[in-house]
């Protein structure tokens, strides 16, 4: 079974500055997708950015992207000029490839509080 | 506006007693998923389905039960059986692996349950 592993439970950053959010995880496949989702206080859950594994190129979202490492098994989301509205939990997520609509497994999530 | 909708925001429940949760989309996705999310502890899949008329269990299944009888529609119930159902519940859907937005969960604004 995939597992995905957050080990950083709270992070700060201060406003128009730079924070990397971690994330690695578990799996033994060879394709599969990864997600960052935002939760912010409305407890809304919203895609942040998505990988698809056999892509080499990072993604990218306007200030949001990605560090994505297939070898080490590690996704890293990176946040430029934070801004207040991006205080939330942030939730990194894993999805195998394997035929049929597969549920996602999370971590545990990352709180970022964005300091003014 | 096209979307998932849960209902009803805050649920409380006696002991003893069974409580539906209620997660309705017009999306015309294919796929429909519960998650419980507690504090630290991300979210975690209570059960899925695929296609109406099917569903499969999640990691925490034990004191659910769901049902699928239409495309739009896949209601949770909390049973008595379920001794700790204070949690903040998830509704998502999927379109599959097909066309735009593909392997991309959609999320509900959730259903806060909480036990008297």
């Amino acid at each position: 079974a995939q597992t995905v592993t957050q080990s950083q439970p709270e992070m700060s950053v201060q406003e128009a500055e730079t924070v990397t959010l971690s994330c690695t995880y578990d799996t033994s496949e060879s394709d599969y997708y990864l997600f960052w989702y935002k939760q912010p206080p409305s407890r809304q859950m919203i895609l942040v950015i998505r990988q698809e594994a056999y892509k080499q190129q990072n993604a990218t979202e306007n200030r949001f992207s990605v560090n994505f490492q297939k070898a080490a098994k590690s996704f890293s989301l990176k946040i430029s000029d934070s801004q207040l509205g991006d205080a939330a939990m942030y939730f990194c997520a894993y999805r195998s490839v394997r035929p049929g609509n597969t549920p996602l497994v999370f971590g545990k999530g990352t709180r970022l509080s964005v300091i003014a | 506006d096209g979307g998932i909708t849960q209902s009803p925001k805050y649920l409380f429940r006696k002991e003893g007693q069974n409580v539906t949760l209620s997660c309705e989309q017009n999306l015309n996705h294919d796929a429909m998923y519960w998650y419980r999310q507690d504090p630290g502890q991300g979210l975690r899949l209570i059960y899925y389905s695929q296609i109406v008329n099917d569903f499969q269990k999640g990691d925490i299944a034990e004191g659910y039960s769901v049902s699928r009888e239409k495309k739009e529609s896949f209601p949770l119930t909390v049973t008595s059986a379920q001794k700790n159902p204070t949690a903040f519940y998830l509704c998502a859907s999927s379109i599959g692996n097909r066309g735009i937005g593909k392997n991309i969960q959609y999320f509900g604004a959730g259903t806060r349950l909480s036990v008297l």
